[in-house]
């Protein structure tokens, strides 16, 4: 049973434009989430997090929203570059001290020039 | 500099054979991780260790092993009991961080091992 799910296998996005990736979660006890961006044959590199006593939180040209409700997150990336194409992970845990990050399968992201 | 390092890059074996692939981190991490990715599968958790001489099995612990001797190091050995080692396989450490009251922050993940099974 996936607790953590990127329903979108790839994106495609205009240079300048926006990127929208999503992420749906089924856990209500995750309180901790965070987004990872992987290049191929490389380890993933941390991108942005967000605690659950906040719905935003923004890192220059990236925003991460949350909507606990919902069950939901999504990562925003204005104005997107080339550099962006990468995949991106979408990531939660539970408050514990060092528990495991739970992944999503992952979005990948093309931005196209 | 402080970092996470898994080697070999790239490794093969003989069908039938166990291989141990090597963590190292010398960020001081309470924490370590092990995590396998497929194709279209997204990472999934092996093992995990949260202290010294402790471990926890993950969702796919099957066919693997750990130890947890030293706090810097982390060993993983694919079995010949895996039926389907051939995969990229991630170490990660973590530890939680004192501004956010003591939650987790972000695990830092090593570059991978590539495993195939030839």
């Amino acid at each position: 049973d996936q607790q953590v799910k990127q329903n979108s296998p790839s994106l495609s996005v205009q240079e300048g434009r926006i990127s929208i990736l999503n992420c749906d979660y089924t856990n209500s006890m995750f309180d901790y989430f965070l987004w990872y961006k992987k290049y191929p044959a490389e380890g993933p590199t941390f991108l942005i997090s967000i605690s659950s006593i906040k719905d935003k939180n923004e890192d220059g040209r990236f925003t991460v929203f949350l909507n606990k409700s919902a069950k939901h997150l999504s990562l925003h990336i204005v104005p997107s570059q080339p550099g962006d194409s990468a995949v991106y992970f979408c990531a939660a845990s539970v408050y514990s001290g060092n528990t495991p990050l739970v992944f999503g399968k992952g979005t990948r992201l093309s931005v196209i020039a | 500099d402080g970092g996470i390092t898994q080697s070999p890059k790239y490794l093969f074996r003989k069908e039938g054979q166990n291989v141990t692939l090597s963590c190292e981190q010398n960020l001081n991490h309470d924490a370590m991780y092990w995590y396998r990715q497929d194709p279209g599968q997204g990472l999934r958790l092996i093992y995990y260790s949260q202290i010294v001489n402790d471990f926890q099995k993950g969702d796919i612990a099957e066919g693997y092993s750990v130890s947890r001797e030293k706090k810097e190091s982390f060993p993983l050995t694919v079995t010949s009991a895996q039926k389907n080692p051939t995969a990229f396989y991630l170490c990660a450490s973590s530890t939680p961080t004192r501004e956010q009251g003591g939650r987790d922050t972000e695990a830092f993940f090593g570059q991978g091992t590539r495993l195939t099974v030839v």
